[in-house]
């Protein structure tokens, strides 16, 4: 069975400042999907960003970027530019792609990110 | 253009009460998935429809917990007998298909809370 951990419970960043979230993950799949979900205060969760494993190149979504380092099984987010609209919960989330599997969404135990001014 | 929407959003029963948590997926998603999400934690699967065939329900924590898609569309969540332990927010997701590729979009939750 796949497991990820989030080791950092809480983060704080400054506006304007750069934050970089922690996840690893453990899996015996070479192919899989990797996600990092943000969930605000009383509100749904998001979708912030996606890696595939079999892509070498790091995803990037606007001021939103990872660093999967796939032998490590290290999958971090790195924020620019922090805005207080980023004050949520962070979980980062794998799943497979084996067929036959519910393509459901194993989760870490998530990060809580401050941003102060 | 709604997305997933669930009700009630919030849910007090005393224990021992049955409850019924309805989720309504984002019009044409094949594929719904239930989770729980307990207090501190990241959120848990609990059971994937595609369509009205239930196709994994390994998640479900006992056989109080009861699933269904009936016309593949509306789902419903049915706890029996409810206990302290089930107090939890319950998170539905819907994608468009049962292809891995495809994005789960989720609901707002319903948070139980079982006195």
């Amino acid at each position: 069975a796949q497991t990820v951990t989030q080791s950092q419970p809480e983060m704080s960043v400054q506006e304007a400042e750069t934050v970089t979230l922690s996840c690893t993950y453990d899996t015996s799949e070479s192919d899989y999907y990797l996600f990092w979900y943000k969930q605000p205060p009383s509100r749904q969760m998001i979708l912030v960003i996606r890696q595939e494993a079999y892509k070498q190149q790091n995803a990037t979504e606007n001021r939103f970027s990872v660093n999967f380092q796939k032998a490590a099984k290290s999958f971090s987010l790195k924020i620019s530019d922090s805005q207080l609209g980023d004050a949520a919960m962070y979980f980062c989330a794998y799943r497979s792609v084996r067929t036959g599997t519910a393509s459901k969404l194993t989760f870490g135990t998530g990060t809580r990110l401050q941003v102060t001014l | 253009g709604a997305g997933v929407s669930q009700s009630p959003r919030y849910k007090v029963a005393k224990r021992g009460q049955d409850v019924a948590l309805r989720c309504d997926p984002i019009s044409g998603h094949v594929s719904l998935f239930w989770y729980q999400q307990a207090l501190g934690q990241g959120p848990e699967f609990l059971t994937y429809f595609q369509n009205e065939a239930q196709l994994d329900k390994s998640g479900l924590p006992s056989d109080r917990f009861f699933a269904e898609r009936p016309e593949g569309s509306v789902s419903t969540l049915k706890i029996q007998r409810t206990q302290q332990e089930d107090s939890a927010v319950y998170l539905c997701a819907s994608s468009l298909a049962g292809s891995q590729r495809f994005e789960q979009y989720f609901g707002p939750g319903t948070r139980l809370t079982v006195t």
